[in-house]
């Protein structure tokens, strides 16, 4: 079955701590986005990429970083510059084109907590 | 920056009743999506509007998209336990290289 598989499912940081949440895909996107969500609120941009070796940033980039060495994967790390790491993270992909006019999907998100 | 309002942000109602959510883009846009979010999950595409004015079913959901393309709403009818969840709105940016989503309306259906 083709979709987005993110791991771990809850992660748990320690203070100075740099951690990497991971989002692989196999439905042959072009287009990849993180998201974080906080309890209660809506979805908002961390990093996309619209293809290989190519990202930009999102509203709240500060304190994480992205790679995109592979179509079918677009690690995130939050590093220790983030101070208020625990939220809710979701990766998603969409065909690429005018990426404003695709659906996304959305991978099962990673809970992250700090220790 | 370009905003996503939706209204009301949470909403609970006994099955059977009806439910509609409310969604305002501060721009006009090509198009609008919308998305389910269960508790506890991820956000699930439901439906793309693309043409002024139109409305399409699923079920018992109805979407429609406003006549300036600048708002939206979701419909659903007799309302039950598997409709809980938060109903996002979702548009693309004026570049298009990203789409902005709403700030969600969360419903609670009680049995």
């Amino acid at each position: 079955d083709g979709g987005i598989t993110q791991s771990p499912k809850y992660l748990f940081r320690k203070e100075g701590q740099n951690v990497t949440l991971s989002c692989e895909q196999n439905l042959n996107h072009d287009a990849m986005y993180w998201y974080r969500q906080d309890p209660g609120q809506g979805l908002r941009l961390i990093y996309y990429s619209q293809i290989v070796n190519d990202f930009q940033k999102g509203d709240i980039a500060e304190g994480y970083s992205v790679s995109r060495e592979k179509k079918e994967s677009f690690p995130l790390t939050v590093t220790s510059a983030q101070k208020n790491p625990t939220a809710f993270y979701l990766c998603a992909s969409s065909i690429t084109g005018n990426v404003g006019n695709q659906p996304q999907h959305f991978g099962d998100g990673t809970r992250l907590s700090i220790l | 920056g370009q905003q996503v309002m939706q209204i009301p942000q949470y909403q609970h109602v006994q099955e059977g009743e009806d439910f509609t959510t409310y969604c305002n883009s501060s721009t006009t846009l090509s198009n609008i999506q919308w998305y389910k979010q269960r508790p506890g999950g991820h956000p699930v595409f439901l439906i793309q509007l693309v043409k002024s004015g139109e409305v399409k079913k699923q079920k018992r959901l109805t979407f429609q998209f406003g006549e300036a393309k600048k708002n939206s709403s979701l419909h659903i009818t007799a309302t039950q336990t598997t409709d809980v969840g938060t109903y996002f709105c979702a548009g693309p940016n004026t570049g298009f290289q990203k789409l902005v989503f709403g700030t969600g309306t969360r419903l609670l259906v009680s049995p």
